[in-house]
């Protein structure tokens, strides 16, 4: 079965800095997709950024970026340039691409709280 | 305005009195999906649905019911509540599984059972 780990129950930066998230997950499987979601204190979830298995080049979206190693099995989030409103519950998720057992996996949250 | 539309966003009740939540999307999503989350385990996925009559279980189903008869609508069912599904539930849906997998998420149902 996948699993998704989040190591980092919390994290803290100061504004303007960078921090990196960290997730790992464990699959058998060949194609797939990675996603980092977010979810402010209105609890929304909103999706910061995808990652396709097959492809290797790491997605990046504006402040937000991936370092995505396939054989380590590693998915780690890194902001750059914190703002205050980054501060945000941050779940790493995993879903098969493939046909089979359509679900998707979540970690269990890292908060981060980015400092003025 | 694309939505999914959750409903409704507070519920309190009482152990055993039959509650639906409801799920709405204005998309046109072949896939959707129902979670909970609470403190320290994240979102678990409670059910599934490819499509119209078609539905599947996630890792935690046990106490709950969904149905799709129409392509917008998937609710959420529980029969018979106890104090452990005391949680916040989301609804998600998305265009076309394996297209591109985004999940659009509805605004949450915080639930209590008493």
């Amino acid at each position: 079965a996948q699993t998704v780990t989040q190591s980092q129950p919390e994290m803290s930066v100061q504004e303007a800095e960078t921090v990196t998230l960290s997730c790992t997950y464990d699959t058998s499987e060949n194609n797939y997709y990675l996603f980092w979601y977010k979810q402010p204190p209105s609890r929304q979830m909103i999706l910061v950024i995808r990652q396709e298995a097959y492809k290797q080049q790491n997605a990046t979206e504006n402040r937000f970026s991936v370092n995505f190693q396939k054989a380590a099995k590693s998915f780690s989030l890194k902001i750059s340039d914190s703002q205050l409103g980054d501060t945000a519950m941050y779940f790493c998720a995993f879903m098969k691409g493939a046909s089979g057992t359509y679900k998707y996996i979540f970690g269990t949250g890292t908060r981060l709280k980015v400092l003025a | 305005e694309a939505q999914v539309t959750q409903n409704p966003r507070y519920l309190i009740t009482v152990t055993g009195k039959k509650l639906t939540v409801t799920c709405s999307q204005n998309m046109n999503h072949e896939y959707m999906s129902w979670y909970r989350q609470d403190p320290g385990l994240g979102l678990r996925q409670i059910y599934y649905s490819m499509n119209v009559e078609v539905t599947d279980k996630g890792d935690v189903p046990e106490g709950y019911k969904v149905s799709r008869k129409e392509k917008r609508n998937f609710p959420l069912i529980l029969e018979s509540p106890s104090p452990n599904q005391t949680s916040l539930y989301f609804c998600a849906s998305s265009l076309r599984f394996g297209d591109s997998g985004k999940l659009f998420f509805g605004s949450g149902t915080q639930l209590s059972v008493l």
